[in-house]
């Protein structure tokens, strides 16, 4: 089966500019997520979709970021305006799992590498 | 919150050497627990989980068991190679509430000399 397929992969940008960001789950996985990789951390979710509703998103920085799953399948992050400390991977991954059920696999994308200069 | 605790990096080990890698956990409820690798370049795998206590995760030669009484999910191999040299991300998910994203440690770094 296809993967997780994210785009760009890499992406200057000036701060204050804007950048967004897009991911295709693997189909039929009605549950996505957006995590932020800083370098030498470890991954940490932005938001949570299940099918085109909104889960969590109470780690995202609702000023300058906003994401949306359009007919439940592709979902799309924006920055805008971005800063200095947003220079960081972001990864998709998608999951089977339903809310409430245990042990379904997450498949994680490659990532978009983010520089903000 | 829930959060994860390993062990800080980098692990420096030879080729045939023993593998542990601490991890600790805070969480309401009984999480599952999972082991994700990063190879250099590419993106995060899962390598093994366990979704209850006792239960024992295993991929690869690399095996972590759950263990509720002291909260703790220390990933080990018996003789590690120098492929094995990634960086290792401790990772759960809580089971008691509806929110189901993997909720990760900050990674420990192998590197593993031949």
């Amino acid at each position: 089966e296809a993967g997780v397929a994210q785009s760009p992969r890499y992406k200057i940008i000036e701060k204050r500019q804007s950048v967004a960001f897009w991911c295709n789950p693997i189909s039929g996985h009605a549950t996505l997520y957006w995590y932020q990789q800083i370098l030498g951390q470890g991954p940490k979710l932005l938001i949570q979709f299940q099918n085109n509703g909104v889960v969590d998103d109470s780690q995202l920085p609702k000023d300058r970021f906003s994401a949306e799953r359009l007919k439940g399948v592709d979902s799309t992050l924006k920055i805008q305006p971005a800063k200095l400390e947003d220079s960081a991977v972001y990864l998709c991954a998608s999951s089977l799992g339903r809310q409430g059920r245990a042990g379904y696999g997450y498949t994680f994308g490659s990532g978009t590498r983010l520089t903000v200069v | 919150g829930d959060s994860v605790t390993q062990m800080e990096g980098p692990v420096t080990l030879s080729e045939e050497a023993f593998l542990t890698i601490n991890c600790t956990y805070t969480a309401t409820g009984y999480p599952s627990l999972f082991w994700y690798v990063q190879y250099p370049g590419e993106g995060l795998q899962l390598l093994l989980k366990a979704t209850k206590a006792d239960d024992k995760g295993s991929n690869k030669g690399f095996e972590a068991t759950y263990r509720k009484e002291t909260t703790s999910f220390h990933l080990e191999k018996g003789s590690v190679q120098v492929s094995d040299s990634a960086v290792y991300f401790c990772a759960l998910v809580p089971m008691d509430t509806g929110r189901r994203a993997l909720t990760f440690g900050s990674g420990t770094r192998l590197q593993v000399q031949p």
